[in-house]
């Protein structure tokens, strides 16, 4: 059974720019969930998609943004990108709700802005 | 700010030493997880905790859930290398992470 797989592994753009991250999760798997982690703040847990639709959110600006596709296939964006944005973003799925049942991780995306 | 607090943030030890990691809440929680991060890699579950005061053994590792169900422990006994990673705890019902304990074990 293949495991969460994220592309790209690594990206760098500029400030200013905008950048789409792709997830997808194991088969079978209704749950999306995106997390950005750095050294400073941790694992910051984004938003989850169940079903196509948000069910979560966390405490990030409206610059970040992300939706579900009916194959459960997950996308985020992030928009004006700042320096700041320089992250790890991990995504996870699980079968049902995230909060509840084990979440399989991807191995992330690693995002560097100049 | 975290849900979860975990302590000590840092630990570096000898291969062969015992260690205790902690994680405590101000919040019930009706189950609680812990993963394992290596380095280059995404989170992996390790346990979930359900029944205040269960303890539940992986191996050398050795997990409790408090009576109250507001902390736990992971308390890994002659740590090897190959237990370095960050350690994170997660709550049921919450989507957020506790911010880690960093273990890296010396040979």
């Amino acid at each position: 059974k293949a495991g969460v797989t994220q592309t790209p592994r690594y990206l760098i753009k500029t400030r200013g720019q905008q950048v789409t991250l792709s997830c997808s999760p194991i088969s079978g798997h209704r749950s999306v969930s995106w997390y950005q982690q750095t050294p400073g703040q941790g694992l910051q847990f984004l938003f989850e998609y169940f079903s196509e639709t948000q069910r979560n959110k966390g405490n990030f600006p409206g610059r970040f943004s992300g939706r579900q596709f009916s194959n459960s296939r997950s996308e985020m964006n992030v928009s004006t990108l700042e320096l700041g944005d320089s992250a790890l973003y991990l995504c996870a799925s699980s079968l049902a709700s995230s909060t509840y049942n084990e979440q399989f991780f991807g191995p992330g995306t690693r995002l560097t802005v100049l | 700010t975290q849900l979860l607090e975990q302590s000590p943030q840092f630990l570096s030890i000898q291969e062969g030493e015992n260690l205790t990691v902690y994680c405590n809440s101000s919040s019930v929680f009706s189950s609680l997880q812990w993963y394992r991060q290596e380095p280059g890699e995404g989170p992996v579950l390790l346990v979930t905790v359900v029944t205040g005061g269960e303890v539940k053994k992986l191996k050398r590792l050795t997990f409790q859930f408090g009576d109250a169900r507001k902390d736990s422990s992971l308390h890994i006994t002659a740590a090897q290398p190959g237990d370095t990673g960050l350690y994170l705890c997660k709550g049921a019902g919450d989507m957020r992470f506790g911010a880690g304990t960093r273990l890296t074990v010396k040979p």
